[in-house]
């Protein structure tokens, strides 16, 4: 069974930083991208970031480009996301999901997510 | 990276078919077949319901369909009934290699 779990959600300062963490088990790992994606509070999906399964390709949205490090342990079956310089507007909860079939193709499998709040 | 325009809420009575939207541009859903859809019930995870435009994924109804033409997708759903009430999402490849998502349509089975 597939299984996501996202960690490392919490309350920061803005201009903070934080590191969420994404334990995938279930399949494996390493043949898969994986995507992070967010939603605020009584609001839409956004997608985030994704990272390729082989050669560590990285992809971002324009809101969180130079601010945003998407990154996988394949050894560990973990992905992260570094967030740096928070926002108020980045406060949402954040959830990794599965591209199934290749990178581009769809978005199989879902974590429940790990909320992160920006406020002083 | 504008988000694709779905309607806000689209309603229907049990039985009765609905279709939601999702219009885009010539740099994401209308460049390729790479269109998905996502079924969100409250405080829960999306699900995917279509993919590749049409494709339903093992275990989700045949009731769900999809099609597309142009930069404008479409997700219809038939014989409704209660459990389908609920947010639904479309989502895109783009020209960019990035995904994009609809701002999300709210079915409320009447």
């Amino acid at each position: 069974e597939v299984q996501l779990l996202e960690s490392g959600g919490g309350l920061v300062q803005p201009g903070g930083s934080l590191r969420l963490s994404c334990a995938a088990s279930g399949f494996t790992f390493s043949s898969f991208a994986m995507n992070w994606v967010r939603q605020a509070p009584g609001k839409g999906l956004e997608w985030v970031s994704a990272i390729s399964g082989s050669d560590g390709s990285t992809y971002y949205a324009d809101s969180v480009k130079g601010r945003f490090t998407i990154s996988r342990d394949n050894s560990k079956n973990t992905l992260y996301l570094q967030m740096n310089s928070l926002r108020a507007e980045d406060t949402a909860v954040y959830s990794c999901a599965r591209s199934g079939g290749g990178y581009a193709r769809r978005l199989d499998y879902w974590g429940q997510g790990t909320l992160v709040t920006v406020s002083s | 990276q504008s988000a694709l325009t779905q309607p806000a809420s689209v309603s229907g009575s049990p039985g009765q078919s609905i279709t939601i939207s999702c219009t885009g541009t010539s740099s994401d859903v209308g460049a390729y077949e790479y269109v998905s859809w996502y079924q969100q019930h409250p405080g829960k995870a999306p699900k995917l319901m279509l993919y590749e435009v049409s494709n339903r994924p093992s275990g989700v109804s045949n009731r769900f369909s999809g099609s597309k033409s142009g930069n404008t997708a479409s997700l219809t759903i038939s014989g409704l009934q209660a459990e389908d009430e609920a947010d639904y999402y479309c989502s895109s490849y783009t020209r960019s290699s990035t995904r994009v998502f609809g701002g999300g349509t709210k079915l409320t089975v009447l």
